[in-house]
């Protein structure tokens, strides 16, 4: 089975901290994505890596950073915690399989609050 | 831009009744997935449809697929309490991507 685990299930921050989300995928899996649920709004794309070293912006990166520096690991990182990033972040790998992709693997998510 | 629009957002069923969400998404896709999120759990994958007129089953759901139309249904037959849940469709764009519907909370009540 695969495996995508996350850090933490909840983490409480302060305004102006530096957060690190870590997410790690047992699947030698090529693709991994970092997203954020809020109510109504359904998951939105922060970044995601195709590869080592790799990363693209997604749909909703402004305030955000990520690292991918080993294949299993992709971490997500908040330069400067504010309250408008208060949010569950859900963490996802996938193999590549052509341009069309393929099924992602959620990991349990982590309730991120910024207070 | 890939646009992804589910219907209804909020469903209530009574048991043992029918019911299809609609998922109508804005550009070409070459494949959908459909996945289910219970309350305070990730999301797991249901069904991915890979063709133009592509049909999965699973139990009292089935998903289908419209390319040409840019739809997929996800039909509930004779609701039980277990289906309650977040329901997502995510039509897949480049690199693996996918896009997300708003998702669909559906509660199924006796």
């Amino acid at each position: 089975d695969v495996k995508v685990t996350q850090s933490s299930r909840y983490l409480v921050k302060r305004t102006g901290e530096k957060v690190f989300l870590e997410c790690v995928q047992d699947m030698d899996h090529e693709n991994m994505f970092w997203y954020r649920q809020d109510p109504g709004l359904g998951l939105r794309l922060i970044y995601f890596s195709y590869d080592v070293k790799m990363k693209e912006k997604g749909d909703i990166p402004e305030g955000y950073s990520v690292s991918r520096e080993k294949k299993e690991r992709f971490s997500l990182i908040l330069e400067s915690a504010s309250t408008n990033q208060t949010s569950m972040y859900l963490c996802a790998s996938s193999y590549i399989e052509g341009t069309g992709g393929n099924e992602q693997f959620f990991g349990p998510g982590t309730r991120l609050t910024v207070l | 831009e890939l646009k992804v629009e589910q219907n209804p957002l909020f469903l209530s069923m009574q048991e043992g009744k029918n019911y299809t969400i609609y998922c109508n998404y804005s550009t070409t896709s070459d494949r959908l997935y459909w996945y289910r999120q219970d309350p305070g759990k990730s999301l797991e994958s249901l069904f991915v449809l890979l063709s133009n007129g592509a049909v999965k089953q699973e139990g009292r759901l089935m998903a289908s697929l419209d390319t040409k139309a840019r739809l997929s249904t996800l039909h509930i037959t004779a609701a039980v309490h277990d289906l309650s849940a977040t329901y997502f469709c995510a039509p897949s764009t480049s690199y693996g991507k996918l896009t997300f519907g708003q998702g669909t909370i559906l509660t199924v009540h006796p």
